[in-house]
């Protein structure tokens, strides 16, 4: 069964302190894995795809990465305005090219 | 460019009633997903429309169903609402293959 748990459930950090937050997969077969930011009341922004082991993509203060069993979302420096819920999603080789979610980690980045 | 648009944003429904959420997609995307998010979980996938056929469905019951139109635009219709509908429903479009792009949704609530 594919599975995706991402950790930690809640993270709190200081302004510039920076950290890395995970999503480990199981699927049957990874066509992609997907990073999203989801503010409240909102709906998901797309933020990076990933397709094979070793890739990275950065974007400001955002870096992904990706291995055979796991994604790292890491945040350089991050600053209040980062504070959010990182959702992180895989689509599988099989069915339809739908997008399995994990819970998500609710960052909170204090001033 | 104009991003994925849903209405309406909020609906207050009761047990047993039908409902209808309607979403416009991105200009030049061609398949449309749904997804239910229940508070503090990842988005759950309902199915999903690719030139007006469904092209895959999520472990939901019949009494969930859908349409795309020739415009791309989708509707989700949910038939003898139950308490447990009340959820966050969410549409995505995209590119066949590309990521998916959402909107901010329909708060549901059934009472």
């Amino acid at each position: 069964e594919d599975q995706v748990t991402q950790s930690p459930e809640a993270l709190r950090l200081q302004e510039g302190e920076s950290s890395s937050l995970n999503c480990s997969y199981t699927v049957s077969g990874l066509r992609g894995l997907f990073w999203y930011r989801q503010d409240p009341g909102k709906g998901p922004e797309f933020l990076f795809t990933l397709y094979s082991a070793g890739e990275e993509k950065e974007k400001e203060r955002l870096k992904a990465t990706l291995t055979k069993k796991e994604s790292f979302l890491h945040i350089t420096a991050p600053k209040p305005e980062d504070s959010a819920t990182y959702l992180c999603a895989v689509q599988v080789t099989t069915g339809a090219n739908n997008l399995f979610f994990g819970t998500g980690t609710r960052l909170t980045v204090i001033p | 460019e104009t991003g994925v648009t849903q209405s309406p944003t909020h609906l207050i429904k009761t047990r047993g009633q039908q409902v209808t959420l309607r979403c416009s997609s991105q200009s030049g995307h061609n398949t449309v997903s749904w997804y239910q998010q229940a508070l503090g979980q990842g988005p759950q996938f309902i199915f999903q429309y690719y030139r007006e056929e469904e092209n895959g469905r999520g472990n939901f019951p019949p009494r969930f169903s859908g349409l795309q139109f020739p415009n791309y635009s989708s509707e989700l219709n949910v038939n003898a609402l139950e308490l447990d509908d009340s959820a966050l429903y969410l549409c995505a479009s995209s590119l066949a293959g590309g990521p998916q792009h959402f909107g901010d949704g329909t708060r549901l609530s059934i009472l």
